[in-house]
């Protein structure tokens, strides 16, 4: 079955860092890529997503490209910020071409992150 | 999160006991779904519906059971709590490939 693997946390980083946070997966088809980020006390919030190989989803100065070859989604931020403290999950959601999967998410374990000033 | 309303927030149970968690939604989405989170394990699909009138089982469906006798409406119910079901439980709905989540409900077994 299909399956997400993130890098284990936590994650602990000084203020204007370079945020990488690694995730891989595996699926059959063509799956839909996301990441979602959940502060505390709250729900999950849609971070960003891809599609298609080669997508590059980008949001609040998050990126992450959709590699096919090596079956990837990082996380990437160039300088985060105390607010970007929370936990992010990478996701997927079935085969693109309408198939069966009516949306349903694998999630991986989530990695927490904190960010001091 | 605007859309998708979740009730009760938080719960104590004692182990045995039933109770049903609500999930409401104002967007219109035909696709509805019920996860648990716990530590270390990200979220587990429990059961999901693709429209009013239909559910189907996710990953963890045992000791779980759902209706969705209304379009914007999706229950969860569990009818002999244990304490493996203390967790974290969310409601979330589908549009665009993308899932909008409810705050959650924590609930306590004990």
């Amino acid at each position: 079955g299909d399956s997400v693997t993130q890098m284990e946390g936590p994650v602990t980083l000084s203020e204007e860092a370079f945020l990488t946070i690694n995730c891989t997966y595996t699926a059959t088809g063509y799956p839909s890529l996301f990441w979602y980020v959940q502060y505390p006390g709250e729900g999950l919030q849609l971070l960003l997503k891809a599609t298609k190989a080669d997508d590059k989803g980008s949001n609040k100065g998050f990126e992450a490209t959709y590699r096919k070859e090596t079956t990837s989604f990082h996380l990437e931020k160039g300088s985060v910020q105390v607010s970007d403290s929370a936990v992010y999950f990478c996701a997927l959601s079935g085969p693109n071409a309408g198939g069966t999967s009516y949306g349903k998410l694998t999630f991986g374990q989530g990695t927490i992150l904190t960010v001091h000033p | 999160n605007a859309g998708v309303t979740q009730t009760p927030k938080f719960r104590v149970l004692k182990t045995g006991q039933s109770m049903t968690l609500l999930c409401a939604q104002d967007m219109n989405h035909e696709y509805m779904y019920w996860y648990r989170q716990d530590p270390g394990m990200g979220l587990r699909l429990i059961h999901y519906s693709v429209g009013e009138g239909t559910t189907a089982k996710g990953e963890v469906p045992d000791g779980y059971n759902v209706s969705r006798l209304k379009k914007q409406n999706f229950l969860l119910g569990l009818e002999s709590a244990a304490p493996s079901q203390t967790s974290v439980y969310f409601c979330a709905t589908t549009h665009s490939r993308s899932q909008h989540f409810g705050d959650g409900t924590r609930l306590s077994i004990l």
